[in-house]
């Protein structure tokens, strides 16, 4: 398997305009993470799905966030309108389903998001 | 609510030193436990995880890490650093498997040479 694919690796846009970013997860994994890494904030898990439904999205911070999870290997998280302070490298990760002993995350590349 | 907690988010070793990494965790219920590291302009790799059984888990490029219950600490420590080892890592907790997992703060570890 490739592991967990992200798409675009960088992106930059202006204030105000829609950004998409893509995920596909590794095949046969149930589970799918969205976080976003910032330096005055860390790691921080925006959102997660199990077997293509959201389970808790009690971190996406604002309704300018939304994701979706339309099959087993896709995923967007999508910023309607972006703002600067969204500037952030956004990973994907996904896993298979606890109580497996192979309960690790795997995580993608990362999408480098600016807005200028 | 889970919780972990990284002592330190800059430690500078040199080269040929102990590696030593703290993370304390908080769980209700008994936690997965794992290390990642990050390199520049890359995602997280697992170093190594706990998750039954020997308290003591060994991960790669030498590094390992032991689960102390009584402590609820998860320390990494790596006996003689190398300048590839220069990166930030992560210590995380779960419950019952990966599917929410926390992060710590990250601890970024500088090798001098």
């Amino acid at each position: 398997d490739a592991g967990v694919i992200q798409s675009p690796r960088h992106e930059v846009t202006e204030m105000g305009q829609e950004v998409t970013l893509r995920c596909k997860p590794i095949s046969g994994h149930d589970y799918l993470f969205w976080y976003r890494q910032t330096m005055m904030r860390g790691l921080e898990l925006l959102i997660y799905f199990n077997n293509n439904v959201p389970i808790d999205d009690s971190g996406m911070p604002e309704d300018r966030f939304s994701a979706k999870m339309p099959n087993a290997s896709f995923s967007t998280l999508k910023i309607q309108p972006s703002e600067p302070r969204d500037s952030a490298v956004y990973f994907c990760a996904s896993s298979l389903v606890p109580g497996s002993m192979n309960t690790e995350a795997f995580f993608g590349q990362g999408t480098r998001l600016t807005v200028v | 609510a889970q919780s972990v907690t990284q002592l330190g988010s800059h430690v500078s070793v040199s080269e040929g030193a102990l590696v030593l990494l703290r993370c304390n965790y908080s769980s209700s219920v008994p936690p997965y436990l794992f290390w990642y590291v990050q390199y520049p302009n890359q995602g997280l790799q697992l170093l190594l995880k706990y998750t039954t059984g020997a308290t003591l888990v060994k991960g790669i490029n030498g590094f390992e890490a032991e689960f102390k219950k009584s402590e609820t600490s998860f320390h990494l420590t790596k006996p003689s650093a190398h300048m590839s080892d220069a990166a930030e890592y992560f210590c995380a907790v779960s419950d019952t498997g990966g599917f929410k997992t926390i992060f710590g703060a990250g601890t970024r570890l500088f090798v001098k040479a």
